[in-house]
């Protein structure tokens, strides 16, 4: 499986947008780019997800390089609710496998 | 539309024993996959069911077992417990089982400590 790069963690301001970065070099034509997030006590939910073109849905927004080496998860306006840890993973397949992913703190 | 539930939600066991958790999926879903989490590990995926077949297996040992019904409620087996197995194990529902996946919906997770 391909992997991706996150950085281990992020801060941001309530009501500020929030661009979370994902590295993903060896990505191969078919791998779509998902992306779960894991709130504090939860189980892992889905945010969104894209194979090459921009994706935009009520929670998010997802650019993907041209070149889809990279992408980047925007949230347009942070919320304390938001406060998770951010997963990035390429899926080529039926099961979902998880990096250490990106640790989302949201500040008032 | 009730989510994905898992019992039980904890659960304490010694070493050597054996344990089963279930998993109850979204109406309507016929994929079950199965994950532990370890603050070590991170989230690593064990199995994956899709109509009462085993579809996808990670990298774990033969302890771990799983089974689907066909009502698509799953059950997961660990048997000669060992310290290490101590986590969290969440469940995760999906429609289908298709090449490239649908979006999983997870569970509450069962909580499993092992002394």
């Amino acid at each position: 499986d391909a992997k991706t790069t996150q950085p281990n963690s992020m801060e941001s301001n309530e009501e500020e947008p929030v661009h979370l970065p994902c590295n993903h070099s060896t990505i191969s034509g078919t791998d779509y780019i998902h992306w779960y997030r894991q709130l504090p006590s939860q189980g892992p939910e889905y945010v969104i997800h894209g194979l090459t073109s921009n994706v935009n849905n009520r929670m998010a927004s997802l650019a993907i390089a041209e070149d889809r080496k990279s992408s980047t998860l925007i949230l347009h306006r942070a919320t304390l609710r938001d406060a998770a840890v951010y997963y990035c993973i390429l899926r080529a397949g039926t099961a979902l496998i998880f990096g250490k992913g990106t640790t989302l703190s949201v500040s008032s | 539309k009730a989510g994905v539930t898992q019992t039980p939600r904890y659960l304490i066991k010694t070493r050597g024993q054996q344990v089963t958790l279930s998993c109850s999926p979204i109406s309507g879903h016929r994929s079950v996959s199965w994950y532990q989490q370890t603050p070590g590990q991170g989230l690593q995926f064990l199995f994956e069911y899709f109509s009462e077949t085993q579809r996808n297996k990670g990298n774990f040992p033969g302890r771990f077992s799983g089974r689907q019904f066909s009502n698509s409620r799953s059950e997961m087996n660990v048997s000669t417990l060992e310290l290490g197995d101590s986590a969290l194990y969440l469940c995760a529902s999906s429609l289908t089982s298709g090449p490239f996946g649908d979006t999983q919906y997870f569970g509450p997770g069962t909580r499993l400590t092992v002394l």
